[in-house]
């Protein structure tokens, strides 16, 4: 079974400035994606990005990248000039590609960006 | 192209109803996914249907049951309430394997009296 670990239960960040989520996880598999979801307060849950395991180049879309480390089962998200829209929880994601279409979901992050 | 929709909203019930939630997913997806979120156990998967077939089903009782329609629209229903069934469950979609990525409806909001 695999487990995902969000140790940031809340974070707060300055408009414009940076902010770094962690998350790890744990499997014995080699063949999985990781997610980063937001759930803003009208608690419609938003892709962030995604990214495969077999890729090693870390994805990116536009403000938010992620920096995965396999070795160490560490996918944390960056976000970059933070606006006040990226208000939201934030939940880390692993899915395991054998077994199908099944999200095992971290505790969240609830992440407050202040004017 | 339009979303995945799910009805009702919020919906309010009593213990020992029943309850039958809808989902309808993005058109040309085949998969449909459910999720119970919770303030004590987060994010926790139910079950997944593709092609009108239970493809995975997460550990939760006998009571929670799903069902999905030959249009990909996705049925899952809840007997014999409990307090602690209340919580918001997600449908997602995809558009078929476990390549896909899964969009998310807004979710129903059930409360149980």
């Amino acid at each position: 079974a695999q487990t995902v670990t969000q140790s940031q239960p809340e974070m707060s960040v300055q408009e414009a400035e940076t902010v770094t989520l962690s998350c790890t996880y744990d499997t014995s598999e080699n063949n999985y994606y990781l997610f980063w979801y937001k759930q803003p307060p009208s608690r419609q849950m938003i892709l962030v990005i995604r990214q495969e395991a077999y890729k090693q180049q870390n994805a990116t879309e536009n403000r938010f990248s992620v920096n995965f480390q396999k070795a160490a089962k560490s996918f944390s998200l960056k976000i970059s000039d933070s606006q006040l829209g990226d208000t939201a929880m934030y939940f880390c994601a692993f899915m395991n590609r054998n077994a199908g279409n099944m999200l095992t979901f971290g505790g969240g992050t609830r992440l407050m960006v202040k004017p | 192209k339009a979303g995945v929709t799910q009805t009702p909203r919020y919906l309010i019930k009593t213990r020992g109803q029943q309850v039958t939630l809808s989902c309808s997913p993005i058109s040309g997806h085949r998969s449909v996914s459910w999720y119970q979120q919770t303030p004590g156990q987060g994010l926790q998967f139910l079950f997944e249907y593709f092609s009108e077939t239970q493809r995975n089903k997460g550990n939760f009782p006998g009571r929670f049951s799903g069902r999905q329609f030959s249009n990909s629209r996705s049925e899952m229903n809840v007997s014999t309430l409990e307090l602690g069934d209340s919580a918001l469950y997600l449908c997602a979609s995809s558009l078929s394997g476990s390549t896909d990525t899964q969009y998310f409806g807004p979710g129903t909001r059930l409360t149980v009296l």
